[in-house]
């Protein structure tokens, strides 16, 4: 299957500091990448759907200005958390779809993840 | 508001046995289904999926059984082995196949015994 990786795999950072993650698909191109949050003993949220060259999608209830997302090429989406406060430790993942896939679900390929923890 | 629900936090059977992984939803307008298997440290991915037009579909050990008037759906491995042992995952599509995106489950641990 296609791969999607993901950098950094961890990270801890201080309360009010920003990160970045970066979310890239190696072997095939993506138009839409996805950004999920997981806690612990839950399922994946959807925090949001990025476009290559347009604006983000954000769910409800996802700070748009808290978390930053860039999709500036058809491989490389980025989310940076912005002043990041402990609540925001979680597990992040992204997910990019197969530009040729239109429509195949199944065609959705995920990153191994981040775990952020903020101090 | 949990509309993809998987009840059973964990799940244990020994190798060469059924296991049996469920999954409820609440939303009758979902009309696409998909496993997911993932890992420690690794990304979910993709295991079988099921359209609502059917009530079956079948990828060698794994089964998926859709029962749309019962809103639920289960994943049947059989014979489970070892390397089955991970966290499993159903999702459903919510919206179009274009624009749409996956609801998740909170994931069943399954455990397969040598």
């Amino acid at each position: 299957g296609a791969v999607v990786s993901q950098h950094p795999s961890w990270v801890i950072c201080k309360s009010g500091t920003s990160v970045k993650i970066e979310c890239r698909s190696l072997d095939f191109q993506a138009t839409t990448m996805f950004w999920y949050r997981q806690f612990p003993k839950q399922s994946l949220m959807l925090m949001a759907t990025s476009n290559e060259g347009s604006k983000a999608t954000y769910e409800q209830g996802v700070e748009k200005d808290k978390f930053l997302i860039n999709h500036a090429s058809l491989t490389l989406s980025t989310l940076t958390v912005t002043s990041a406060h402990p609540e925001d430790s979680s597990f992040y993942i992204c997910s990019a779809r197969d530009q040729l896939a239109s429509g195949k679900w199944d065609e959705q390929f995920f990153g191994p993840g981040t775990r952020l923890t903020v101090l | 508001d949990q509309q993809v629900k998987q009840n059973s936090p964990s799940l244990s059977v020994q190798e060469g046995r059924i296991s049996i992984l469920n999954c409820d939803y609440t939303n009758s307008m979902f009309d696409y289904f998909l496993w997911y298997k993932k890992y420690p440290a690794e990304g979910p991915t993709f295991l079988i999926s099921i359209s609502s037009i059917k009530d079956k579909n079948e990828d060698g050990r794994f089964t998926v059984f859709l029962n749309k008037s019962a809103k639920h759906l289960s994943l049947h491995i059989v014979p489970s082995q070892p390397g089955d042992s991970a966290v499993y995952f159903c999702a459903a599509l919510k919206g179009s196949s274009n624009t749409g995106k996956l609801i998740f489950g909170q994931g069943t641990t399954l455990q397969v015994k040598p």
